[in-house]
């Protein structure tokens, strides 16, 4: 089965500095994809980057950039220019691509991230 | 994306009974999936919602306790019924998108349970 572990449940920043969210998974899957989603108080559950694993090219979404590392089953999530607005639980998520397979998100169990100003 | 909104935003429920949580989206989609997240927890997926079939209840969860509905392929329901302070949750709807960016689940609003 495939997990999803994020191993920093808090983290801070400086407002304007850079931050890196790592996040590990095990499967033995070929074909996926990985989604960071971000969680502000609001709790609206929002997406912030994908990334298919065929693709070699790390994904980037303005200030939001991913280093995915498929042999070392890491993807991990760098915020540029860090925000006061940026500050929210973020959370890691597993999903197969294999049709016939369980396709539901596997999730990790979230980073807590503050920014300082 | 989908956008989706879901209602009531927010709801205070009394013991032993019952809410009824709809989720709405803007565009007719295949797939819509029902989530709960408990304080300071990640998502639990309680079922996948297709129409035109019975919804698909992952382990620990039983229609019985949370009834679905999906009666038209832009809206969804989600009961939860003889409530106790462990339902105390948010609750949130999904929806899997198709084209370019297919395989992706954009999120309702979420609905805050209380149960006292």
């Amino acid at each position: 089965a495939q997990t999803v572990t994020q191993s920093q449940p808090e983290m801070s920043v400086q407002e304007a500095e850079t931050v890196t969210l790592s996040c590990t998974y095990d499967t033995s899957e070929s074909d996926y994809y990985l989604f960071w989603y971000k969680q502000p108080p609001s709790r609206q559950m929002i997406l912030v980057i994908r990334q298919e694993a065929y693709k070699q090219q790390n994904a980037t979404e303005n200030r939001f950039s991913v280093n995915f590392q498929k042999a070392a089953k890491s993807f991990s999530l760098k915020i540029s220019d860090s925000q006061l607005g940026d500050a929210a639980m973020y959370f890691c998520a597993y999903r197969s691509a294999i049709a016939g397979n369980n396709r539901k998100l596997i999730w990790g169990l979230g980073t807590s991230l503050a920014v300082n100003p | 994306s989908a956008v989706i909104s879901q209602k009531p935003s927010r709801d205070i429920c009394q013991r032993g009974t019952s809410l009824t949580i709809q989720c709405q989206v803007d565009s007719q989609v295949t797939m819509m999936f029902w989530y709960r997240q408990q304080p300071g927890q990640s998502l639990t997926l309680i079922a996948t919602a297709n129409q035109g079939s019975e919804a698909t209840y992952e382990s620990g969860f039983v229609i019985d306790k949370f009834p679905i509905s999906r009666p038209n392929l832009t809206f969804s329901t989600l009961t939860v019924s003889n409530m106790s302070p462990e339902d105390s949750s948010i609750y949130l709807c999904s929806v899997d998108t198709t084209g370019a960016l297919g395989d992706t689940q954009y999120f309702g609003p979420g609905t805050r349970l209380t149960v006292l």
